[in-house]
């Protein structure tokens, strides 16, 4: 059974900071993979989408890498800003025919100070 | 077509009514999937409809919930003799049958009181 682990669980940086967020997963047969931002009570906002074959995505300040051999991708924020502040999750899909059938991490809670 | 749209946004309900919630997906994604997620944890996936068939439930799906998808476009969620325990964010996806990539509403905050 695939499980999604996201390290660390919370993260207070300062503002200008560089910083990676870690997401493993169990089993390597995972097909795709998507990193999402939630603000407090809201719904989930895409940041990027690694396809089956696709290693890593890049979106303005952000940049999504796959390793499926070592069961982990990351996501890296360059220069962080206090709007990065927000959980930030991260989903596993386990095949192409149920795309939005995903395995969901934890998630790491940001805070970026000013 | 500004995404997918859940409604109510929020919902308090005594324990024991029933509560149904509606989702609205993007009008040409044909995959709709329902989410549940308590404070703290991530999304948990309850079920899935490709068009007005369900696929696939969740073992999550007790025999309180029942999900429908007339027609293939939007959903409902339909709890039964509410307990404490449902109380959580729901959250609707969508997807295009030809995409991978799921798309979320901004959730049904349900409180059992």
């Amino acid at each position: 059974k695939q499980e999604v682990t996201q390290i660390p669980a919370a993260l207070s940086v300062p503002e200008g900071e560089n910083l990676v967020l870690n997401c493993s997963f169990t089993d390597s047969a995972i097909y795709n993979l998507q990193w999402f931002r939630q603000d407090p009570g809201k719904g989930l906002t895409s940041l990027l989408l690694i396809q089956s074959s696709q290693r890593e995505q890049t979106s303005g300040r952000l940049n999504a890498s796959l390793d499926k051999s070592s069961g982990r991708s990351t996501l890296y924020i360059a220069a962080s800003q206090p709007g990065d502040s927000a959980t930030y999750l991260c989903a596993g899909g386990e095949s192409y025919n149920q795309g939005g059938k995903l395995i969901f991490g934890q998630g790491t809670e940001l805070s970026v100070k000013p | 077509d500004t995404g997918v749209s859940q409604n109510p946004r929020h919902k308090i309900t005594k324990r024991g009514q029933n509560v149904t919630f509606r989702c609205d997906p993007i009008s040409e994604h044909n995959r709709l999937y329902w989410y549940r997620q308590t404070l703290g944890q991530g999304p948990e996936f309850l079920t899935y409809f490709q068009n007005e068939a369900q696929l696939e439930k969740s073992r999550l799906l007790s025999d309180r919930f029942s999900a429908e998808r007339p027609k293939g476009s939007f959903s409902t969620l339909e709890i039964q003799r509410t307990e404490q325990g449902d109380s959580a964010m729901y959250l609707c996806a969508s997807s295009h049958r030809d995409e991978v990539e799921a798309f979320f509403g901004q959730g049904t905050r349900l409180t059992v009181v």
